[in-house]
């Protein structure tokens, strides 16, 4: 199976928050990430966690995790038309691979006004 | 400061020719790395220099290599060109280290007819 599983559309109203999930599957992966993909651009690093953490917030960013579970959420408060775009969740930091990110197949978040 | 940079951002090519990707990481940042992105497949994983050595290597053929230069620049090189290998592909950049923040470039979307 994937190393990294999301849901692969969400759809919103402007002005509500947003909620993406995503599994992992390696325990031993120290940073998770979440990345902003839009119409014919790059990734765009959002926000990440540490593994030893639960919650981090920046400004309208929220991201949990549940190490338990391998379960970790991005929510968006007061999403705007401009959050439209593809999320990923990525998981990096595993001992033997430290360098590569591994992907989740992304979420096309379509915030509608 | 400056974001990733590659060139070219465009390219076009024929089945069997060889195609040469180029990538700037940020000031001060030694690791690169490299994705393939694709509909069918997502992000995909290459490879990933770290000091002019290839530190790690995704699961793709030999036709794909890659180098990096004593300025931490690095090169990708796809020899003997495959439809199939029509793709975006991302360069990120990291400090190597840390928590491992990886910034990626736009991209450069290479069209195999």
């Amino acid at each position: 199976g994937e190393d990294v599983e999301q849901s692969l559309f969400l759809s919103v109203r402007e002005g509500d928050s947003s909620v993406i999930n995503c599994t992992y599957t390696d325990s031993s992966s120290t940073y998770l990430y979440w990345y902003k993909q839009e119409p014919g651009a790059g990734l765009q690093l959002l926000t990440y966690i540490f593994s030893n953490m639960d919650m981090k917030q920046d400004q309208r960013l929220t991201v949990l995790l549940n190490k338990k579970d391998k379960h970790l959420s991005l929510r968006i408060a007061d999403t705007q038309t401009g959050d439209s775009a593809i999320y990923f969740c990525a998981e990096g930091g595993r001992g033997s691979t430290l360098g590569r990110l591994y992907f989740g197949r992304g979420t096309q978040l379509t915030v509608w006004p | 400061k400056a974001g990733v940079t590659q060139t070219p951002r465009y390219l076009i090519k024929t089945r069997g020719q060889q195609v040469t990707l180029s990538c700037s990481p940020i000031s001060g940042h030694r690791s690169v790395s490299w994705y393939q992105q694709t509909p069918g497949q997502g992000l995909q994983f290459l490879f990933e220099y770290f000091s002019e050595t290839q530190r790690n290597k995704g699961n793709f053929p030999g036709r794909f290599s890659g180098r990096q230069f004593s300025n931490s620049r690095s090169e990708m090189n796809v020899s003997t060109l495959e439809l199939g290998d029509s793709a975006l592909y991302l360069c990120a950049s990291s400090l190597v280290g840390g928590n491992n923040e990886q910034f990626f470039g736009p991209g450069t979307r290479l069209t195999v007819l």
